[in-house]
């Protein structure tokens, strides 16, 4: 029972387009989400995370959104570099105190 | 500084050895984690320490015992492992316990088990 899902296993941009990740969740209990990044052989690195009390926060070139009703969130990379490129893990939390649930990531290519 | 360390980067152990993972934080985080990650799969969960009391055991076997002797420090004890355990092992901190708290991961330990 996949409670965050990563649907598209890959995703391949061209360098300076924009990178949409996508994200979703059956459990309404979650009410903190957060995207990490990681290269192969590393530790996830935190990029940016959304309180459900909001629908947007912003970073710099990462942008993550959040629409409860759909139960669905999204990380947009502007411009996307080719450094950008790796495995994207959405995760979630709140249901369960400070468990973290993630999906199955998301590879994403930039190409120069 | 949001680094977490963990030592070794490698291990090698045969199924009847006794190892540790070490995991050492010094952001002042009062939760620490222990996941497992097996390759192309996402982190699961094992352990989480709050305050450096255990509060969650996400059914992990015996085989694994975590210990935190103080609030920068987090080890896990392996003995008796099976094949099947070989994967990486992240270790993470957060600031707080609680659902609202970025948590910060370490490199990882490579783990394989002969």
């Amino acid at each position: 029972d996949q409670q965050v899902k990563q649907n598209s296993p890959s995703l391949s941009v061209q360098e300076g387009r924009i990178s949409i990740l996508n994200c979703d969740y059956t459990n309404s209990m979650f009410d903190y989400f957060l995207w990490y990044k990681k290269y192969p052989a590393e530790g996830p690195t935190f990029l940016i995370s959304i309180s459900s009390i909001k629908d947007k926060n912003e970073d710099g070139r990462f942008t993550v959104f959040l629409n409860k009703s759909a139960k669905h969130l999204s990380l947009h990379i502007v411009p996307s570099q080719p450094g950008d490129s790796a495995v994207y893990f959405c995760a979630a939390s709140g249901e369960y105190g400070n468990k973290l649930v993630f999906g199955a990531g998301t590879i994403l290519r930039v190409k120069s | 500084d949001t680094e977490v360390t963990q030592t070794p980067k490698h291990l090698v152990m045969g199924m009847t050895n006794k190892k540790s993972l070490k995991c050492e934080q010094h952001m002042g985080h009062r939760a620490m984690y222990w996941y497992k990650q097996k390759a192309k799969k996402p982190p699961e969960l094992m352990f989480v320490y709050s305050y450096e009391k255990l509060s969650i055991n996400e059914s992990v076997p015996s085989r694994f015992s975590p210990e935190c002797p103080n609030s920068s420090l987090l080890n896990l004890h392996l003995h008796a492992l099976q094949p099947e355990d070989s994967a990486l092992y992240l270790c993470a901190s957060s600031q707080a316990p609680g659902d609202s708290y970025e948590q910060y991961f370490g490199p990882g330990t490579r783990l394989t088990v002969t």
